[in-house]
């Protein structure tokens, strides 16, 4: 079935890097996305990558996926305090035709100054 | 472009009551959900039109909840009877192709 997995929760100090974890379990899914949830607010599209791709950087956002493991990550460098939100994984599985996305619970970044 | 738009931003209602959610998608996007969020089970997505017409209506909860999409550039979410558990943030999103928006929510509240 499809099964998207994260950690809960992650704790960092401003300055340092952050690294968000998600397993997936779909190994067809075609393109594998990063959401931002910040308190009160919509989901707000960071990133996203196709399966093809190992890596994809975007300022000082950097995806990762291991496809043979269904591992992606998303690093951010230099946390700011401005990035505690909560940070969603997502797939769409299979061809990526439906366009439906499987969301993971999502974790939660804690920027402490 | 002003992303997608939601009304109301809250809703407080009481039980039994009829609750209608509305979304105006990005124009230009031809596929539109309607999702849920909650504490406790996170993120479902309730259905999924794509050119306006109902493709996935599998998390549709129960009959209670109804959707429609009479135009590209208009959609509602129905519940009646509303309940208490009814309570959570319904989120509204857009697409087209690979990149899917969403709007900023009703947080609906059901005594």
């Amino acid at each position: 079935g499809e099964d998207v997995e994260q950690s809960l929760f992650l704790s960092v100090r401003e300055g340092d890097s952050s690294v968000i974890n998600c397993t997936y379990t779909d190994s067809s899914s075609t393109y594998l996305y990063w959401y931002k949830q910040e308190p009160g607010a919509g989901l707000q599209l960071l990133t996203y990558i196709f399966s093809n791709m190992d890596m994809k950087q975007d300022q000082r956002l950097t995806v990762l996926l291991n496809k043979k493991d269904k591992h992606l990550s998303l690093r951010i460098a230099d946390t700011q305090t401005g990035d505690s939100a909560i940070y969603f994984c997502a797939e769409i599985p299979g061809s990526g035709n439906t366009g439906k996305l499987i969301f993971g619970q999502g974790t939660t970044l804690q920027v402490k100054p | 472009d002003a992303g997608v738009i939601q009304s109301p931003r809250h809703e407080v209602t009481e039980m039994g009551q009829e609750v209608t959610l509305r979304c105006k998608p990005i124009s230009g996007h031809n596929s539109l959900f309607w999702y849920r969020q909650t504490m406790m089970r996170g993120l479902e997505l309730l259905i999924y039109f794509n050119n306006n017409v109902p493709i996935d209506d599998s998390g549709m909860p129960e009959d209670r909840f109804s959707a429609k999409m009479p135009n590209a550039s208009f959609s509602t979410l129905k519940i009646q009877p509303s309940e208490p558990r009814d309570s959570a943030v319904y989120f509204c999103a857009s697409s087209f192709q690979r990149e899917q928006f969403f709007g900023p929510g009703t947080r609906l509240t059901v005594l």
